[in-house]
């Protein structure tokens, strides 16, 4: 079975700083891996994800993540916040389910206050 | 992409009482799936909807409380049956579409819910 940790269930962070935002995961067979974001009082839109080839990947509002298979790590970064990244980053993982979808297995997220 | 929207956005509801949730897509999919986000948790799947066939739940999940229907390729309703206060969370409706290889997931806006 796979499974997501987030290690961080809060990350304050000074507006103009980075940010990394830590995601590991465990599964037995390839996998998927995939960032979401939740805005207040929101659903959940996708950042980035990561199929295969290039180990760097990188998203919408200048969002990147790093796939580490020997680490079994795809820790998510920004080299300088905004105020409009305060949010709920989920992390998450797919596998292809019993009835042929893309079974997901999603963090416990992590909230990302931007200080100003 | 998908665009998915859900009624109500909200709802506070007494215990004992039953609530529908439906789940609206701007085109036909094929899978539709519930989740549930109960507050400061992440994401679990209770549900995956397949036009003309009976949902299949996941564990921890069972139809007599959360029956789902799931009449054509655009639509779906989640019923959250003889509510308790441990009922009280986000109830997201997602898609799955076709995207570079792999199918994606994309998340409605989710329906607040609130059981006294």
């Amino acid at each position: 079975a796979q499974s997501v940790t987030q290690l961080d269930s809060q990350v304050p962070v000074f507006e103009e700083a980075p940010v990394e935002l830590r995601c590991n995961y465990s599964s037995s067979v390839s996998v998927y891996l995939f960032w979401y974001v939740q805005y207040p009082n929101q659903g959940l839109q996708l950042l980035l994800k990561y199929l295969s080839g290039s180990t760097l990947v990188k998203g919408i509002n200048g969002f990147e993540a790093e796939f580490n298979k020997s680490q079994t790590s795809f820790h998510l970064r920004k080299p300088s916040v905004h105020i409009s990244d305060t949010a709920e980053y989920f992390c998450a993982v797919s596998e292809a389910g019993a009835g042929g979808y893309q079974k997901v297995t999603f963090g416990t997220g992590t909230k990302l206050q931007v200080i100003p | 992409s998908a665009v998915i929207s859900q009624k109500p956005s909200r709802d506070i509801c007494q215990r004992g009482t039953s609530l529908t949730i439906q789940c609206q897509v701007d085109s036909q999919v094929t899978m539709m799936f519930w989740y549930r986000q109960q507050p400061g948790q992440s994401l679990t799947l209770i549900a995956t909807a397949n036009q003309g066939s009976e949902a299949t739940y996941e564990s921890g999940f069972v139809i007599d409380k959360f029956p789902i229907s799931r009449p054509n390729l655009t639509f779906s309703t989640l019923t959250v049956s003889n509510m308790s206060p441990e009922d009280s969370s986000i109830y997201l409706c997602s898609v799955e579409r076709p995207a570079g290889g792999l199918h994606e997931q994309y998340f409605g806006p989710g329906t607040r819910l609130t059981v006294t």
